[in-house]
């Protein structure tokens, strides 16, 4: 059976500092992958996505970036993060529909 | 630009009852709709999937799905206080691209 992993669970990063987040699929092979961000009461921004290895789309400009460089693996990253990137980042694959990871809690200080 | 209302509520319902969930859609080429249940704190959890007119029932969930009224419902029979949480309606296209109502909260009071 398919498995999605995060991490870190939650981070806590002081304003200006960098990011990265790790999402990791196992049990399939070359998954649409999706990096998502929930503000606090908020829906879903689809932040990310990627059909293959090092083919990323943006759907939203920002300080955020994200590379994908194995098949399984979906990374996001920052170089000085704001106080707005503050969230609940989710990662998720796709086969016929999205399945989501664990998340990750981020609060920029 | 495809959008994906929902009523935010809380909606509050008696333990046994029926909750019933709304949601409408404005891109009328989508062609899958998705339930996703969200508890405080955790990531979606995929409830309930449809892809044409009529009801799908799973168990205590029924979606419903109505393609010229761009509408889709979701009910849930015997409502339970381990039901409430936050309910997120999503429509899909082609390419697995999904866009995500707001979400409904969802109450069961014992």
């Amino acid at each position: 059976s398919q498995t999605i992993h995060q991490w870190p669970a939650t981070l806590v990063q002081p304003v200006g500092s960098p990011l990265s987040l790790e999402c990791t699929v196992e049990g399939t092979s070359n998954p649409n992958l999706y990096w998502y961000r929930q503000a606090a009461g908020r829906g879903l921004q689809l932040l990310f996505y990627s059909v293959g290895i090092g083919q990323i789309s943006s759907e939203v400009p920002q300080n955020l970036s994200a590379s994908r460089p194995q098949d399984r693996q979906f990374i996001l990253s920052s170089k000085k993060l704001l106080l707005s990137d503050s969230g609940f980042y989710l990662c998720a694959w796709s086969p016929d529909t999205q399945y989501f990871g664990p998340g990750t809690r981020l609060t920029v200080l | 630009q495809k959008e994906v209302e929902q009523n935010s509520g809380p909606l509050s319902v008696p333990e046994g009852a029926i909750a019933s969930l709304n949601c409408t859609y404005s891109d009328r080429v989508s062609q899958s709709f998705f339930w996703y249940r969200q508890y405080s704190g955790k990531s979606p959890e995929l409830i309930m999937s449809i892809y044409s007119n009529g009801d799908k029932e799973d168990g205590r969930f029924t979606a419903q799905l109505n393609k010229a009224s761009q509408y889709v419902s979701l009910l849930i029979r015997d409502s339970q206080p381990s039901d409430s949480a936050t309910y997120l309606c999503a429509s899909g296209n082609a390419g697995n691209m999904l866009t995500f109502g707001g979400g409904t909260r969802l109450m069961v009071k014992p």
